[in-house]
């Protein structure tokens, strides 16, 4: 079964510095990946998302993702986080109508 | 439009108490999911609906069941509810007309089971 592993449980940054969350999966056909975030208290909100093509991607607030085939990774990444960055953010697997996989989620800290 | 609602917001059970989960999407979606979270775990999925009339298990069914009542909406129930049923739940719905069509969620229920 398909799988997506997000190692880093928890990552503090400085406001102003840069930011990258791991996420690897692993499917051997083509993957459909997604990055959502989860601010306290609320539902998922769809960041990004990779399902062929440009294997950049660019998202909303400022994020983008790079997809590895070779390394089987679909990281996050953004150059410059600010305060309100701080949640939880998801990686998942998925497409067609049989729901998402998710990994279990990292935990960003800003520090001022 | 709503979006994805979720009815209620939170709840508290007593072990073996019954309850249903409501969620409704205005968005004309075919496909319909429950999730739910839980500390470490990232979200898991309970049951879905890929279109009306139809339901099917995911990673997680055991305690539950569901009902898709119209293309609109898509319960969740817990016939006997268990402590290790605390969770916060998550409904979800998609297009489904194509196959790189994100999920939306809902706000989420948090449901405390002691």
């Amino acid at each position: 079964a398909q799988s997506v592993t997000q190692p880093d449980i928890h990552i503090t940054v400085s406001e102003g510095a840069s930011l990258e969350l791991r996420c690897n999966y692993s499917y051997g056909a083509t993957p459909y990946l997604f990055w959502y975030v989860q601010s306290p208290g609320q539902g998922l909100q769809l960041l990004l998302k990779y399902f062929s093509g440009d294997t950049l991607v660019q998202g909303i607030k400022g994020f983008e993702a790079e997809f590895k085939r070779s390394q089987s990774s679909f990281n996050l990444r953004k150059p410059s986080v600010h305060w309100s960055d701080a949640a939880e953010y998801f990686c998942a697997w998925g497409g067609g109508a049989d729901g998402l996989t998710f990994g279990k989620g990292t935990h960003l800290i800003i520090q001022p | 439009n709503a979006g994805v609602t979720q009815t209620p917001k939170f709840q508290v059970l007593k072990t073996g108490q019954s309850m249903t989960l409501q969620c409704a999407q205005d968005m004309n979606h075919n496909s319909m999911y429950w999730y739910r979270q839980d500390p470490g775990m990232g979200l898991r999925l309970i049951y879905y609906s890929a279109s009306e009339g139809t339901t099917d298990k995911g990673e997680v069914p055991n305690g539950y069941n569901v009902s898709r009542l119209n293309k609109r909406e898509f319960s969740l129930r817990l016939e006997s509810a268990a402590p290790s049923q605390t969770s916060v739940y998550f409904c979800a719905s998609r297009s489904g007309t194509s196959v790189n069509n994100e999920q939306f969620f809902g706000p989420g229920t948090r449901l405390t089971v002691l």
